[in-house]
């Protein structure tokens, strides 16, 4: 099956860092990139999509300055949280889906971004 | 390992039924089980959450039940409209490396509602 790698998988920092995640699809290359977020308790939700050579697509709510996106190739999507703030700890995740119709979308392991 | 499994793969129903879908998990140490709707090509909508200690979620005309204990959860979908048509994934959430959450995914139920 399809493999979808994150680095790192867990992340401490001060408050005021950036930080950066990375998604790499490890067997096949992914046109479009999904970022999610779940804050404890709650549920999993979108942040953007990754689209590769373009801009990412933010959702609502979502400040593109504060998580800058870069899908720089077919198989790697970068998260950067700048300027890091207690409230940006969370459990980030990607995923992504091979291209030719096929809509099954692959997990990463996850990120758990702590920021003291 | 946690391992998570939908059934069907695939289902195909006419408009207006009622339906039920599945999510089975082997280990029933979770914080909470989610539903989560996808379109092609788009990323998922979260459609439900239940905490471990609930039993059910409902959200209009979805329904979500939980069983941790049998390690089973189910999405019923009253009177399916064409819209309804997606890909439903469920995840649960467990313990990771003493020292957060991790989530892990079912492979999905394909749905299309025939008008």
């Amino acid at each position: 099956g399809a493999v979808v790698s994150q680095h790192p998988s867990r992340v401490i920092c001060k408050s005021g860092t950036s930080v950066k995640i990375e998604c790499r699809s490890l067997d096949f290359q992914a046109t479009t990139m999904f970022w999610y977020r779940q804050f404890p308790k709650q549920s999993l939700m979108l942040m953007a999509t990754s689209n590769e050579g373009s801009k990412a697509t933010y959702e609502q709510g979502v400040e593109k300055d504060k998580f800058l996106i870069n899908h720089a190739s077919l198989t790697l999507s970068t998260l950067t949280v700048t300027s890091a703030h207690p409230e940006d700890s969370s459990f980030y995740i990607c995923s992504a889906g091979r291209d030719r119709g096929d809509y099954t979308q692959y997990f990463g392991p996850g990120t758990r971004l702590t920021v003291l | 390992k946690q391992e998570v499994t939908q059934i069907p793969a695939a289902l195909s129903v006419p408009e207006g039924e009622n339906l039920v879908l599945n999510c089975s998990f082997t280990d029933s140490a979770i914080y909470n089980l989610q539903w989560f709707r996808q379109d092609p090509g788009k990323g998922l909508t979260s459609l439900l959450l239940i905490q471990s200690s609930q039993r059910e979620q409902t959200s209009g005309r979805l329904n979500a039940s939980l069983d941790k204990s049998s390690g089973r959860s189910t999405l019923y979908i009253a009177a399916s409209q064409p819209g309804d048509s997606a890909t439903y994934l469920c995840a649960v959430e467990g313990v990771w490396d003493n020292a957060g959450n991790m989530l892990t995914f079912g492979g999905g139920t394909r749905l299309m509602v025939k008008p």
